[in-house]
């Protein structure tokens, strides 16, 4: 059984398009997480979330709204998609919120934004 | 400033050949976590290692070992005996707290990508 899971695993869409990302663990961890990597592999965080509550919003575009249903769940919804939006988005989670709390990655959703 | 620093962008290595990567980090807090993931060209990222700011012993785990130094901020990973099956991005990463949450936020390096060629 995939721990973390994420679809779709591709997503090609035209600027100004509304999409979403969907997340799913099944590992019974408190806390969730949504990075972005850029395509020089730079791996940076944009949410963390906490038994459904917001955590770390880690300076990003209002366009992106995390959407955590239940504590197995953290979705991503993008309006108004722009170029600078490509990248590999990857959903992660962990026991919680203690430093030493490893996290386990999804597969991640490629965006490509044309 | 860069909090963690992974200064070689790719490597390339013959099979067999020994591998160190590169890690140091910066922090002002006494207590933090340094991990080591793994982005195989398959895309997911897998967890290697985890250490904490108090325990400087290396570590080794099959051909993987690691190196943590407090005195010069580094965690420097080395593979032995490399092989193909090694090629990917190797990723170090700071876990420390949050300055207005206290919670743990995780901060990556921009990768090393390995090359073992046969």
């Amino acid at each position: 059984d995939t721990a973390v899971s994420q679809t779709p695993k591709y997503l090609v869409t035209q600027m100004g398009n509304d999409k979403s990302i969907k997340c799913e663990q099944n590992l019974g961890h408190d806390t969730m997480y949504w990075y972005k990597q850029d395509s020089k592999k730079f791996l940076k965080i944009m949410f963390s979330y906490n038994n459904k509550e917001l955590i770390i919003n880690e300076t990003v575009p209002n366009r992106f709204s995390p959407k955590s249903p239940d504590k197995a769940h953290l979705n991503l919804h993008i309006n108004s998609l722009e170029l600078g939006d490509s990248a590999v988005y990857f959903c992660a989670s962990s026991r919680g919120l203690a430093l030493d709390y490893e996290q386990y990655f999804g597969p991640g959703t490629r965006l490509t934004v044309t | 400033a860069q909090k963690v620093t992974q200064a070689q962008t790719e490597i390339s290595v013959v099979e067999k050949e020994d591998v160190t990567l590169d890690c140091v980090y910066e922090t002002r807090d006494t207590t933090y976590y340094l991990f080591w993931y793994k982005q195989p060209p398959s895309g997911e990222l897998v967890f290697l290692i985890r250490r904490n700011s108090f325990d400087e012993q290396n570590e080794i785990s099959g051909r993987y070992s690691w190196n943590f130094q407090k005195s010069t901020s580094s965690f420097n990973f080395t593979i032995t005996a490399s092989q193909v099956v090694d090629s990917a991005v190797y990723f170090c990463a700071l876990s420390e707290a949050e300055w207005d949450t206290g919670f743990q936020k995780l901060v990556f390096g921009t990768g090393t990508r390995l090359l073992v060629s046969p």
